[in-house]
């Protein structure tokens, strides 16, 4: 089964500087990617998704994520963070024609800092 | 209008009551799902239901039992809550998924999910 790893667990930046968040998956071929975001006592937003094609793929509020096949990789980036940005931030994946069985990271919680 | 709703939003009940949740979605998705959400924010599914036929069905205590009257609903039954049933309970939905093992359709629609229904046991 799928399976995913966000290796940091909370991380802070400044507003204005530039953000990276990790995501490794586990899958014997290619998944499909996501990276959703949940704010404080919300429900989860689509940031962006990878399916095929291109691996650098453009999301919603600025935000993109780079597939990298040899890495197991599909890490989200921003280059100039605001302080909405603060969220919690998860990866998931799922099986290529079963979006059904999706499987989330454990989350990264991004703190902004003025 | 929002696209998949989910009530109530907050849940606060004595252990040992029955409970349910309500999920609706007016996407004209196919397939909804239930996650559980712990208090370490960690996400995982519970239940899938494709076209009112349950597809997935995680190893979740045969106290929770979800219902789908039709496509659209999607709804959460709990027995004999326990005090480690204090979780949010996220609905999801998307399009895609043929419900059957050998052949489930291809489907790159993402999941879209409601605000959640933060449970809380006394």
């Amino acid at each position: 089964a799928q399976s995913v790893t966000q290796p940091d667990i909370h991380i802070t930046v400044s507003e204005g500087a530039s953000l990276e968040l990790r995501c490794n998956y586990s899958y014997g071929a290619t998944p499909y990617l996501f990276w959703y975001v949940q704010s404080p006592g919300q429900g989860l937003q689509l940031l962006l998704k990878y399916f095929s094609g291109d691996t650098l793929v453009q999301g919603i509020k600025g935000f993109e994520a780079e597939f990298k096949r040899s890495q197991s990789s599909f890490n989200l980036r921003k280059p100039s963070v605001h302080w909405s940005d603060a969220a919690e931030y998860f990866c998931a994946v799922a099986p290529q024609y079963n979006n059904n069985d999706m499987r989330f990271g454990a989350g990264t919680r991004l703190t902004v800092k003025p | 209008d929002t696209a998949v709703s989910q009530t109530p939003k907050y849940l606060v009940t004595q252990m040992g009551n029955d409970k349910s949740i309500k999920c609706e979605q007016n996407l004209g998705h196919d397939t909804m799902y239930w996650y559980k959400q712990d208090s370490k924010k960690f996400l995982k599914i519970m239940f899938s239901y494709n076209n009112k036929e349950l597809i997935i069905n995680e190893t979740v205590p045969n106290r929770f039992s979800p219902k789908s009257p039709d496509k659209a609903h999607l709804n959460l039954h709990i027995n004999s809550l326990e005090l480690g049933d204090s979780a949010v309970y996220f609905c999801a939905s998307s399009q895609g998924g043929s419900g059957t093992g050998d052949s489930l359709l291809m489907s790159n629609q993402p999941q879209h999910f409601g605000d959640g229904t933060r449970l809380s046991i006394l």
